[in-house]
C-alpha cells in the first residue's frame, strides 16, 4: 500500500515551453501533497504544500507564477513549470500524506532537463 | 524553526559489519522523526519513524533507530550491513506543534557505501 506515482519520469523540453508533472496517490487519499526539488548531490528542498481543494502554500523564494500547483482531487496533484529555463532543470519529487502524524510517501521523481 | 543535521557526507562500512548513520535535530516542541533511503534517480523510500513511545524504533530491511531526547539525536543503525544497503539516506523532522504546514525538514543526506 501507500504508493505514489509520478508522470513523466523524465522530460526534456526547450527553453520557454511549459511542462506539467503529475503526482498520484494510487491506494490512499492524500489530503496533503508536497512538491520538492532536489539538485545533484543535495537534499530535498520543499517548494510548496498543497491541500486538496485549496491554494498551495509556497515556500519563501519559490515563484508561484512559475511553478503552478493544482490539487484538484484527493489523489492527484500537478506541478506545471511555466516558461521553463535551463536553470529549472532539476529532479522534482512529490510526496503525499493522509494527514495527522503519518509519514509522507514519495513518488519516484521526475527528471526535468530544459535545453 | 526546525532543522536536521547529518554530520557525515559519507559512511563506509564493510559488509557484515554494523553501521550507524548519524542524525541530530532541532525543533521548538516535540519531534516526529523519519528516515528515508534514496537509490539513484529514484524517489525516497520510507524506512522508519518515531512518533511516540519506545525510543527504539524498528523499520524496513532490518534498520532501526534510537530516539535520544537529551542528545536530540535519531541515529540510524543496522547490525549487519549488506552491499545492497548502499544508497543515500535522509533524516527528516517535523514539529508536532506544526499542525498547519506539516512539512518535513530534511537533512543534507549521508551516502552509505558498503564494501563487499
Amino acid at each position: 500500500g501507500a504508493v505514489v506515482s509520478q508522470h513523466p519520469s523524465r522530460v526534456i523540453c526547450k527553453s520557454g515551453t511549459s511542462v506539467k508533472i503529475e503526482c498520484r496517490s494510487l491506494d490512499f487519499q492524500a489530503t496533503t501533497m508536497f512538491w520538492y526539488r532536489q539538485f545533484p548531490k543535495q537534499s530535498l528542498m520543499l517548494m510548496a504544500t498543497s491541500n486538496e481543494g485549496s491554494k498551495a502554500t509556497y515556500e519563501q523564494g519559490v515563484e508561484k507564477d512559475k511553478f503552478l500547483i493544482n490539487h484538484a482531487s484527493l489523489t492527484l496533484s500537478t506541478l506545471t513549470v511555466t516558461s521553463a529555463h535551463p536553470e529549472d532543470s532539476s529532479f522534482y519529487i512529490c510526496s503525499a500524506s493522509s494527514g495527522g502524524a503519518g509519514e509522507q510517501f514519495f513518488g519516484p521523481g521526475t527528471r526535468l532537463t530544459v535545453l | 524553526a526546525q532543522s536536521v543535521a547529518q554530520p557525515e557526507d559519507q559512511v563506509n562500512v564493510a559488509e557484515g559489519n554494523p553501521l550507524t548513520v548519524k542524525c541530530t535535530y532541532s525543533v521548538s516542541g516535540n519531534p516526529y522523526l523519519f528516515w528515508y533511503v534514496q537509490y539513484p534517480n529514484r524517489g525516497l523510500q520510507f524506512l522508519l519513524k518515531y512518533i511516540t513511545g519506545d525510543n527504539l524504533v524498528k523499520g524496513s530491511y532490518g534498520f532501526e533507530a534510537e530516539f535520544n531526547k537529551s542528545q536530540t539525536s535519531f541515529h540510524l543503525k543496522k547490525p549487519s550491513a549488506l552491499v545492497s544497503d548502499s544508497a543515500l539516506y535522509f533524516c527528516a523532522v517535523r514539529d508536532i506543534m506544526d499542525t498547519g504546514r506539516r512539512a518535513l525538514t530534511f537533512g543534507s543526506g549521508t551516502r552509505l557505501q558498503v564494501q563487499p
